[in-house]
Order: C-alpha cells, then structure tokens, then sequence
C-alpha cells in the first residue's frame, strides 16, 4: 500500500498562473480532505470530501476549487495564484471521521 | 475563533528529560482528541488519541493527560530522546453535528531534545 501520496512535491507559480495538485489513497477511504500549512499557524483545512462526488467548504476555501470524480483521488486546483498561497499543502484521507492519514505534502511557491 | 489553544509554541528539553506540550478548548462537545507528531519536510502522522471517558492515556514513553472539567489535554513525553525532536499538534472533533469529523488543529509545538 502506497497510502496518500500527493503529486508534485515542489512546484513554483507566477502570480496568476494556475495549477491542480493530485492527491490520490489506496486506502478505499471514504473522507479526503486538502489543509495548508503556514509557519505558526498550524494546519487550516481547506476543503474536504465525505464521498466520491461530494465537496465541501473548510476554514480557508477562497482562492480553491477541488473535485472528486473518483473515490481514490481529490484534486486542488488554483485558478488564478497568488502570493498568499504559498505553502505546504497537506492532502489526507480517513475511514472514518476522526483518524487522519496524511501525505508528504506539497511546497508550493507562488512568485 | 480558534478551536483550540496550544502551548508552549517551542519546546526545548535534555535528553532524558519530561516533555509537556499543552492544549485547552472551549466546545464541550468534543469527543475525540489527537496528538500528531511531524517530521521536518514530512506529513504529520498520528501518535496517540484519547477520549474524554479517560483521564489518561499511556502508550511507551507518551502519555495523554485528559483534565475533562478544566477542558484541558496534554502531552507527555517520558524519558526525551533526540529522535523525538519534532513539531507536535494537538487537535479536537466530535462526532455529531454538521462538522462531522472536522478536526480542529492547536497551532503546533515544536520540540527539540539535545543530546
């Protein structure tokens, strides 16, 4: 088993550009959630998904759009990057509602 | 507003010696709390979770302390090693509601052991 593993590692962005980060368990979690990571500010959920088909809003969603076609797989999607989004972006998934397993997380840099 | 408080922000300890990291958090309707250790340039993992119908919680050298009435948890590290050094959060979820599961994280502890 693979767990979660997220693609790419490392991606830099120009202001405006924009970008999907792939998350994908083998796990056959039914939960998938998208968090970034800032220094001091611990871990803010961004989106996550109950279900394959389903979305939803967390703390920090502006500027994010995600889709889960698949049980297996959650995107992120930047439309239009900005300075602010610069982070490390954590993908996890769980069976049930309470443990979470998390990715290596994704650095992203936007110029 | 934040869910839950953690402290201290950093941690310095001698090898051999006590960690404790604190946490404290208002919604008495958590149910479910979460200790997560991360590896610099690693994703956080799960290092041991306690529910409020304990008071403590003990798995090797980590010890969840859970204080229900003061809504206050903490963690534990016995006998510090350098391979301990790490940042460490704390969390909270309940099960009911419609934040089903969402998992509200502390801000983060990050601990060094020296040699």
């Amino acid at each position: 088993n693979a767990g979660v593993t997220q693609t790419p590692k490392f991606r830099v962005l120009k202001t405006g550009q924009s970008m999907t980060l792939l998350c994908a368990q083998d796990m056959n979690h039914e939960y998938m959630y998208w968090y970034r990571q800032d220094p001091g500010m611990g871990l803010r959920l961004i989106h996550y998904s109950v279900g394959e088909g389903t979305t939803a809003k967390g703390e920090v969603p502006d500027g994010y759009n995600v889709s889960r076609l698949k049980k297996q797989n959650f995107l992120l999607g930047l439309e239009s990057a900005a300075p602010s989004q610069t982070s490390v972006y954590f993908c996890a998934s769980s069976h049930r509602a309470h443990s979470r397993i998390f990715g290596p997380g994704t650095r992203l840099t936007v110029l | 507003q934040q869910q839950v408080k953690q402290s201290p922000q950093s941690l310095i300890v001698q090898k051999g010696g006590i960690s404790i990291i604190n946490c404290a958090y208002e919604n008495t309707a958590f149910d479910y709390f979460p200790w997560y250790q991360q590896f610099p340039g690693k994703g956080p993992a799960l290092l041991i979770a306690i529910r409020p119908d304990v008071s403590e919680k003990k798995e090797g050298r980590f010890t969840i302390s859970f204080n229900k009435s003061a809504k206050q948890f903490s963690l534990h590290i016995m006998d510090s090693q350098p391979g301990d050094s790490a940042t460490y959060f704390c969390a909270a979820s309940r099960d009911r509601g419609s934040t089903l599961g969402r998992l509200y994280f502390g801000r983060g502890t990050q601990l060094t052991v020296w040699p």
